[in-house]
C-alpha cells in the first residue's frame, strides 16, 4: 500500500454511461495527479492539481473532467467516452507539483465498451 | 523538460546485478533523477532518487555520472520479483513524465 486508494479496482461502461474515478490520499500531500496508461504505452499525464487548483491539462478531451474537492480528494469523471478510452487510470500524489517523489494508486482498469 | 533515454530491454539472470542505464544528456543543474518500476497492472513504485550524488537505499543503489549526464540503477541480488519496467525520468518542479522504460526480465 502507497497510501494512495484508487476505486474502483476495474470498470467497464458503456459509451453512453457516466461515471467517476475516486482517488483518496491520506499523506497530507498538496499535489495530485491524473496518468493514464494504455497498452504498450508509456504513461501519459493527464491533470495536475496543486492545493486543490488545477495547474496542468494535457490536451485532454473534455470527456474526461477532473474534480479537486479538497488536497485529499481527486476525481475523474466520465462521460460519452470511446473504446480507446480504455485504459488503466493511475492517481498520484507528491508532497508538491513537480519533480518530487510521487505515490501512485494501484489504478483502475476502465473498459469501455 | 530534460528527456531520458534508455534500453527497451533487458535480461538479468537471477541473483546477479541488475545494472540500468539511462541517457539524461539535457538534464539541467537543478534537476533530480528519480527511478520508477512498474509491475504489471500495478502502479509505479517509487525507487529512488538522486541530485548529483550516489544514493543507496534498501531496494537499490542509484550512480550518477560527475556530468550527470547519465545514471545507473543497481538492483544488487535480482530475484524474479523484479521483473518490472523500469522508468528514469529527471525533473524539479517541473511535472514527473514518464518514457517507455527498460522492461527488465529476471530468469531462473
Amino acid at each position: 500500500e502507497t497510501g494512495v486508494t484508487q476505486t474502483p479496482r476495474h470498470l467497464v461502461m458503456g459509451m453512453t454511461n457516466k461515471k467517476s474515478l475516486k482517488c483518496e490520499q491520506h499523506l497530507g500531500h498538496n499535489a495530485m495527479y491524473w496518468y493514464k496508461q494504455s497498452a504498450k504505452k508509456p504513461l501519459e499525464l493527464m491533470f495536475v492539481y496543486s492545493l486543490e487548483e488545477r495547474v496542468e491539462n494535457n490536451s485532454v478531451p473534455s470527456r474526461f473532467s477532473p474534480e479537486c474537492p479538497n488536497s485529499s480528494h481527486l476525481f475523474l469523471h466520465l462521460h460519452t467516452l470511446q473504446p480507446e478510452d480504455s485504459a488503466l487510470y493511475l492517481c498520484a500524489s507528491s508532497q508538491e507539483a513537480g519533480g518530487t517523489e510521487a505515490f501512485f494508486g494501484q489504478g483502475t482498469r476502465l473498459t469501455v465498451v | 523538460d530534460a528527456k531520458t533515454t534508455q534500453p527497451p530491454s533487458m535480461d538479468c539472470a537471477e541473483g546477479r546485478a541488475a545494472n540500468l542505464p539511462c541517457n539524461h544528456s539535457t538534464i539541467s543543474g537543478n534537476e533530480y533523477v528519480y527511478w520508477y518500476r512498474q509491475i504489471h497492472s500495478q502502479g509505479p513504485q517509487y525507487i529512488i532518487h538522486g541530485l548529483k550524488n550516489n544514493e543507496t537505499n534498501e531496494m537499490a543503489s542509484l550512480i550518477i555520472t560527475e556530468d550527470r549526464k547519465s545514471s545507473t540503477l543497481i538492483l544488487p541480488h535480482a530475484t524474479l520479483r523484479d521483473t518490472a519496467v523500469y522508468y528514469c525520468i529527471v525533473g524539479d518542479d517541473d511535472k514527473v513524465i514518464f518514457g517507455p522504460g527498460t522492461s527488465l526480465s529476471v530468469i531462473p
